[in-house]
């Protein structure tokens, strides 16, 4: 059974840079996308970006400017950065494996349970 | 940038049929995917490809597709169905690949 566990700082301060890690276990994390979805409290779920094992990224258009995400294949992880934080990043932060076709579709298989990162000084 | 429209609530009494609905203008080009999101969980798919259910989710839900417009269907509508559901899909071009969920709908049952 493929588990996904998000991990790092819940409070940010704001201009910082929020840093997260998504370690994976009961698989691989070759062949798919490893995405991060974000979601403010009582808000939508917002695709911020997403890395192939190879290293490729695609980046949600309206985060590019402060997004970069990287993968850890030795140790079966990857991770998230946005910079430059406000309040308004503030939300629940989830790291999802998916499964998809470039430029075609791509769907969220498993989830991480999520993590609440608040931005405040 | 692209967007998917849902409505921002559907209520139905136990028992009925739930419609939720979901328009954007690249869903003829690109399925749409379904999730159950309930209070506090991780968004769970319950409709893959348009309309294919994936395994373990119960028969009630189905999925359909015309045009610009795809439909999420609950059928018999339990208490347990009450939650927010998204429907989520791509857009691309030959510089990028955008993902987009819509504004979720918040299911109540009566």
């Amino acid at each position: 059974q493929v588990q996904l566990q998000e991990s790092g700082p819940g409070l940010v301060k704001p201009s910082e840079t929020l840093s997260l890690t998504c370690t994976v276990s009961g698989g691989a994390i070759s062949t798919y996308f490893w995405n991060w979805i974000r979601q403010p409290p009582g808000k939508a779920l917002e695709w911020i970006g997403n890395i192939f094992h190879s290293g490729s990224t695609n980046y949600n258009p309206s985060l590019k400017s402060r997004v970069t995400i990287s993968v850890d294949t030795s140790n079966n992880r990857f991770s998230l950065k946005l910079s430059s934080v406000t309040a308004a990043d503030t939300a629940v932060y989830y790291c999802a494996r998916g499964v998809g076709d470039y430029g075609d579709y791509l769907y969220f298989q498993y989830w991480g349970q999520g993590t609440l990162v608040t931005v405040s000084s | 940038s692209y967007e998917l429209t849902q409505p921002p609530s559907v209520s139905v009494s136990p028992g009925q049929t739930a419609r939720i609905t979901c328009s954007g203008d690249a869903l003829p080009k690109h399925f749409a995917f379904w999730y159950q999101q309930r209070p506090g969980q991780a968004p769970v798919m319950v409709i893959s490809k348009d309309t294919e259910r994936p395994s373990g989710i119960p028969e009630r839900f189905s999925g359909s597709s015309s045009g610009t417009t795809v439909t999420l269907t609950i059928s018999g509508v339990q208490a347990e169905d009450e939650a927010d559901y998204y429907c989520q899909s791509t857009d691309s071009s030959g510089t990028y690949w955008d993902v987009v969920f819509g504004g979720g709908t918040k299911l109540t049952v009566l």
